[in-house]
C-alpha cells in the first residue's frame, strides 16, 4: 500500500481553468502538507493542516486553497490557473513536532 | 567535483568512492534536521535525521554530521553505488509558534555516480 498517494500524476490544462489535486494518506498522521517544487528543484511549503489549524505560507496566492474532507485527505484546489503555476506539487504527512515528513510522488502540473 | 551556480549543484563521484554532500542551514533555532533523497519522478524519501543535541548519527552506509556553531550539515555516503544517484536535500525543522513546526528545505545537490 502506498503511504501517501496523489492523483493525478500529470495534469495538463489551459490557463484560466480551475483544477484540483487529491492527496490521501494511510499513515494515520495528524498533519498534512502541500509543497511546490519549481524547475530548479526548490521545494517550498505552501500549507500545513491538521484537524485544528490551517497554516498558510503568506506568499501563496489565494487562488490556492486546501480542503480536507477527513483526516486522511487533503486536496488542493487551484482557481484561474496561471503559467507560473506550472510546477510539481507534493503532498506530505507527518506526526508534527520533530518527526520526518513522508511525501507522495508528486503531481506535475503544466499550464498551456 | 562540485559546481554551484544558477543550476542545481552537482557532485560527480566514482562508484565505490565515498560521497560528501554539504548543506548550510539558516535558522539557529532549528532543532531537528533531515536528509532526503529524491529520484527522478519520485517524491523526497527520508534517509536519516539528527536532533540538535547530537553532532553525528550513523545509518546504513550513511552518516550525518551536524555543526551548530557554523550551522552546517553534511551527509556522507560510503561506497557510493549507481542507485545512490539522485538529488539530495537537507531540511531544517523549527517551532513556528502555536504548536506548529516548519520544515524548510535547502536547495538540493544532484549526486551523479560514475560506473
Amino acid at each position: 500500500d502506498t503511504a501517501v498517494s496523489q492523483t493525478p500524476k500529470y495534469l495538463v490544462t489551459q490557463m484560466g481553468n480551475d483544477k484540483s489535486i487529491k492527496c490521501e494518506q494511510n499513515l494515520g498522521h495528524d498533519t498534512m502538507y502541500w509543497y511546490k517544487q519549481d524547475s530548479k528543484k526548490f521545494l517550498k511549503i505552501m500549507f500545513s493542516y491538521n484537524n485544528k489549524e490551517l497554516i498558510i505560507n503568506e506568499t501563496v496566492p489565494n487562488r490556492f486553497s486546501p480542503k480536507s474532507p477527513d483526516k486522511a485527505h487533503l486536496n488542493l484546489h487551484i482557481n484561474s490557473l496561471e503559467l507560473g503555476d506550472s510546477a510539481v506539487y507534493f503532498c506530505a504527512t507527518g506526526q508534527g513536532g520533530n518527526q520526518p515528513q513522508h511525501f507522495g510522488d508528486g503531481t506535475r502540473l503544466s499550464i498551456l | 567535483g562540485e559546481s554551484v551556480g544558477l543550476h542545481l549543484p552537482t557532485l560527480s563521484v566514482q562508484e565505490g568512492d565515498n560521497s560528501i554532500i554539504n548543506c548550510a542551514y539558516s535558522n539557529s533555532a532549528s532543532d531537528y534536521f533531515i536528509w532526503y533523497k529524491q529520484e527522478s519522478g519520485k517524491g523526497p524519501q527520508f534517509i536519516i535525521d539528527i536532533r540538535s543535541n547530537m553532532d553525528k548519527r550513523q545509518g546504513q552506509r550513511v552518516t550525518v554530521l551536524l555543526n551548530k556553531t557554523v550551522k552546517h550539515l553534511s551527509l556522507q555516503i560510503a561506497a557510493t553505488q549507481p542507485g545512490d544517484s539522485a538529488v539530495y536535500f537537507c531540511a531544517e525543522n523549527y517551532a513556528a509558534g502555536a504548536g506548529s513546526y516548519q520544515l524548510t528545505f535547502g536547495k538540493g545537490t544532484k549526486l551523479s555516480v560514475i560506473p
